[in-house]
């Protein structure tokens, strides 16, 4: 089986901070990790995607993350946020090799304050 | 332009009322996957395919069916609709599996069944 949580379902930072949301995943076998935004009202996009190799993934946006196996985790980071990340994120685990079987976190809605 | 297409966007039906929603990609994907997405639960997976005639269950295959008989398509069937299937769906593609393919998401399909 496997499962990801996201810690806090809403986080807040100023304009111009740093971003840190957290992910965390059960995988019984080596785990392909994603993180998708999804803005208001539309669908999702992919931000960044580990599979092998780089355990630092940079994405689109100034997004990225690292892949931590001792942790199990996948935190996405952004050194300054901007009033354009406001939205919804979810990070989300595959174990079958990409878009097959994947399973999404409950999400994190980030508020960026001017 | 690349796409993935979903209609109806907007469907509101009465229990029992057997539906289906289309999803089309202009891409040539070999993946493809249905997700409904609920507050609080995040996007769960109810089929994915693979390639033509090649379907797998997800994580909430219940009351759902799949086809896959053509590569760009990839309809969502509910034989017997129920309340519990109100949700916000999504269905996306993608290349393959491998580190530099991306998973295109379609704009959503809001069904309410009353």
């Amino acid at each position: 089986a496997q499962s990801v949580t996201q810690l806090g379902s809403h986080v807040s930072v100023s304009e111009g901070a740093l971003v840190l949301l957290r992910c965390n995943y059960s995988s019984s076998v080596p785990p392909y990790l994603f993180w998708y935004v999804q803005y208001p009202n539309q669908g999702l996009q992919l931000l960044l995607k580990y599979t092998t190799g780089a355990t630092l993934v940079k994405g689109i946006n100034g997004f990225e993350a690292e892949f931590k196996k001792s942790e199990t985790s996948f935190h996405l980071t952004k050194p300054s946020a901007h009033m354009s990340d406001a939205a919804e994120y979810f990070c989300a685990v595959s174990r079958s090799g990409g878009y097959q079987k994947v399973t999404f976190g409950t999400g994190t809605k980030l508020q960026v304050i001017p | 332009e690349a796409q993935v297409t979903q209609n109806p966007r907007y469907l509101i039906t009465v229990t029992g009322k057997k539906l289906t929603v289309t999803c089309s990609q202009n891409m040539n994907h070999e993946y493809m996957s249905w997700y409904r997405q609920d507050p609080g639960l995040g996007l769960r997976q109810i089929y994915y395919s693979m390639n033509v005639e090649v379907t797998d269950k997800g994580d909430v295959p219940e009351g759902y069916k799949v086809s896959r008989k053509e590569k760009r398509n990839f309809p969502l069937i509910l034989e017997s609709p129920s309340p519990n299937q109100t949700s916000l769906y999504f269905c996306a593609s993608s290349l393959g599996s491998g580190s530099s393919d991306t998973q295109y998401f379609g704009p959503g399909t809001r069904l309410t069944v009353l």
